[in-house]
């Protein structure tokens, strides 16, 4: 069965530090792969995505992500977060047209 | 950009009455739209995925004569909870996957409805 899965359900990370937040997938196809963030009571915005071409993926804030075919891996990273990067963050991994499947999201924190 | 604009953002009903939530794609057509929930703190779980002209395809454990899905036009779909109950309380969005065969692939989600039952 398709599934996605990031390890870390809450992380916190002082501003201005370096960011990384992991996401893997099961099933051997090439996926198309997204990463959302969602504020409270909102709805989800697009952060980046991947389907083909060069494997670092640049999006919007200053994200990036890169996919690692060996590794089933889609990490998400930036390298210096603000304050308003506080969120709920979603790996989201879709096989042709098909559904998406979600990970279990990860809340990010930042201390001041 | 692709928008879906879903309406309404928050409703409160009453136990065993039926609320409808719409979800309009306002600059592009589409065909296959998807249903999630979002309980508090946790992820989206797919309910149904619904095709323009034909009869939803819900999730396993999905009831689907509870949650009424219509998706008559290429523009507009909606989800109707019936009857209602508390433990139907959650955060509904929809979403639409743009053209698979360009570049333009991706999905794009409505704001989402906070659905409670009182």
């Amino acid at each position: 069965a398709q599934s996605v899965t990031q390890p870390d359900i809450h992380i916190t990370v002082s501003e201005g530090a370096s960011l990384e937040l992991r996401c893997n997938y099961s099933y051997g196809a090439t996926p198309y792969l997204f990463w959302y963030v969602q504020s409270p009571g909102q709805g989800l915005q697009l952060l980046l995505k991947y389907f083909s071409g060069d494997t670092l993926v640049q999006g919007i804030k200053g994200f990036e992500a890169e996919f690692k075919r060996s590794q089933s891996s889609f990490n998400l990273r930036k390298p210096s977060v603000h304050w308003s990067d506080a969120a709920e963050y979603f790996c989201a991994v879709g096989w042709g047209a098909q559904k998406l499947v979600f990970g279990q999201g990860t809340r990010l924190t930042i201390n001041p | 950009g692709a928008v879906v604009s879903q309406h309404p953002s928050w409703v409160i009903c009453k136990s065993g009455t039926s609320v409808k939530i719409e979800c309009r794609s306002l600059d592009f057509q589409a065909t296959t739209m998807f249903w999630y929930r979002q309980f508090p703190k946790q992820s989206l779980m797919l309910m149904a995925t619904s095709n323009e002209g034909s009869k939803a395809t819900y999730e396993q454990g999905v009831e689907k004569d509870k949650f009424l899905i219509n998706h008559a036009s290429l523009t507009l779909s909606t989800l109707t909870v019936t009857s209602a109950h508390p433990e139907d309380s959650s955060f509904y969005i929809c979403s639409a996957n743009l053209d698979s065969s360009s570049s333009n692939y991706g999905y794009t989600f409505g704001s989402g409805t906070r659905l409670t039952v009182v």
